[in-house]
């Protein structure tokens, strides 16, 4: 099956500081990717929807300066945390979906980054 | 999309089947059911999903209610790697680039 891979997939920062994550569809186009966060022990929220070419739609209560997203090519999404803070630390997920082309209605997901803020 | 409503947890023993009911009393015709998992620390899978008929794939098996008020996932040999959280998310498919909506989903623990 198509394949989603995340980088880095653990990071510690310090607070103040910026972190990038990438996501990437390795087997797969794709013009859409979600960008979702995940508490311990909570489900995964949509943070924002990012589109190739075009600015990134984000969900209600989602600093869209704070999390910057970029989505430059056909098989890369990137989320910036700006100034992190110890309330960032969390589980961050992106996931694709492979397309009409591929005759299929799932989405693929990546492993996660853990961030954690110092 | 519709809400789910599912239980926070079960148990289930190695081998037997584990069946993983889903409420969702206000799903409209075109909404579809699926179904999603989540290993510890991993992201999430796509198990299976349907409109009205059953389904069943290499994974699991969907059974729908004939008023789609609710649903069931099988497990029909539970094993210890499918101890995860299990997600029911309802629908439209407008196509493939349609968000999801994640619930609390159902703790299963498979135990020995």
């Amino acid at each position: 099956g198509a394949v989603v891979s995340q980088h880095p997939s653990w990071v510690i920062c310090k607070s103040g500081t910026s972190v990038k994550i990438e996501c990437r569809s390795l087997d797969f186009q794709a013009t859409t990717m979600f960008w979702y966060r995940q508490f311990p022990k909570q489900s995964l929220m949509l943070m924002a929807t990012s589109n190739e070419g075009s600015k990134a739609t984000y969900e209600q209560g989602v600093e869209k300066d704070k999390f910057l997203i970029n989505h430059a090519s056909l098989t890369l999404s990137t989320l910036t945390v700006t100034s992190a803070h110890p309330e960032d630390s969390s589980f961050y997920i992106c996931s694709a979906p492979p397309g009409l082309a591929a005759k299929t209605y799932e989405q693929y997901f990546g492993p996660g980054t853990r961030l954690t803020v110092t | 999309d519709a809400k789910t409503t599912q239980p926070p947890s079960m148990d289930c023993a190695e081998g037997r089947a584990a069946n993983l009911p889903c409420n969702h009393s206000t799903i409209s015709g075109n909404e579809y059911v699926y179904w999603y998992r989540q290993i510890h620390s991993q992201g999430p899978q796509y198990i299976i999903h349907g409109l009205k008929n059953n389904e069943t794939n290499e994974m699991a098996s969907l059974i729908i209610t004939e008023d789609r008020k609710s649903s069931t996932l099988i497990l029909p040999h539970a094993t210890l790697r499918d101890t995860a959280v299990y997600y029911c998310i309802v629908r439209v498919d407008t196509g493939t680039a349609s968000k999801l909506t994640f619930g609390t989903g159902t703790r299963l623990q498979v135990t020995l």
